[in-house]
């Protein structure tokens, strides 16, 4: 089946350094979605991307949906301590539209 | 998130018997979905509804089911509970074929 491959597994900076991550995937996506997970919660929706090579902002992120539909990046510039978290990519392919999703890059961020 | 509520936050309970998970939505979406999360598997699907009476399995369906009697409520039901079913659940609602899905904050089930 499908599979995503997103790395880093895990990343720890320091605070105010920019930290970027992706996800590719065997197979062609409509959409990369990507979502943020804090302990205890559940993820929540940062960027959707819609358009292959479209590029989009949302505050200090910044995430690319690649020209060949198999990879999706995300920034975050200036990190802050509340940027602490799991961050998953997921694609949408396929008849049912169902999502596929990484399994997480989990960040640390040194005050 | 989107109105989605799931209950309980916590369950523990014992091998063999039955677990009824609910999600209730509140934003009439129209697609709504179970995963569960495990350590180093991420978040893997268990089954979907695209409509009220609609479902369908998704990659980790064995040993579970699902009703949809209405827009709002989403049932996960574990017949017979065991030990490696034990993980946070998520539902997840979206309102459209090209809408992205939005989350509850999880139920964490143990099994014993």
């Amino acid at each position: 089946g499908q599979q995503l491959n997103q790395s880093p597994q895990s990343m720890f900076i320091q605070e105010g350094e920019d930290v970027s991550m992706n996800c590719t995937s065997s197979s062609i996506f409509n959409t990369w979605l990507w979502y943020k997970q804090d302990p205890g919660e559940g993820p929540v929706l940062l960027i959707a991307l819609y358009k292959a090579g479209e590029l989009t902002s949302n505050g200090r992120l910044t995430a690319q949906f690649g020209i060949t539909r198999k990879d999706s990046f995300l920034n975050i510039s200036a990190s802050i301590p509340s940027d602490v978290g799991i961050y998953f990519c997921a694609g949408r392919g396929g008849s049912q539209g169902n999502l596929i999703f990484g399994k997480g890059t989990k960040l640390s961020v040194k005050p | 998130d989107a109105g989605i509520t799931q209950s309980p936050r916590h369950k523990v309970t014992e091998t063999g018997t039955p677990v009824t998970l609910r999600c209730h939505q509140t934003e009439n979406h129209r697609y709504m979905y179970w995963y569960r999360q495990d350590p180093g598997h991420g978040l893997r699907l268990i089954h979907y509804s695209y409509g009220v009476k609609d479902t369908d399995k998704g990659e980790v369906s064995d040993g579970y089911s699902v009703s949809r009697s209405k827009t709002e409520d989403f049932l996960l039901t574990l017949e017979s509970a065991t030990s490696s079913q034990t993980s946070v659940y998520f539902c997840a609602t979206r309102d459209g074929p090209n809408q992205p899905q939005h989350f509850g904050d999880g139920t964490r089930l143990s099994i014993l």
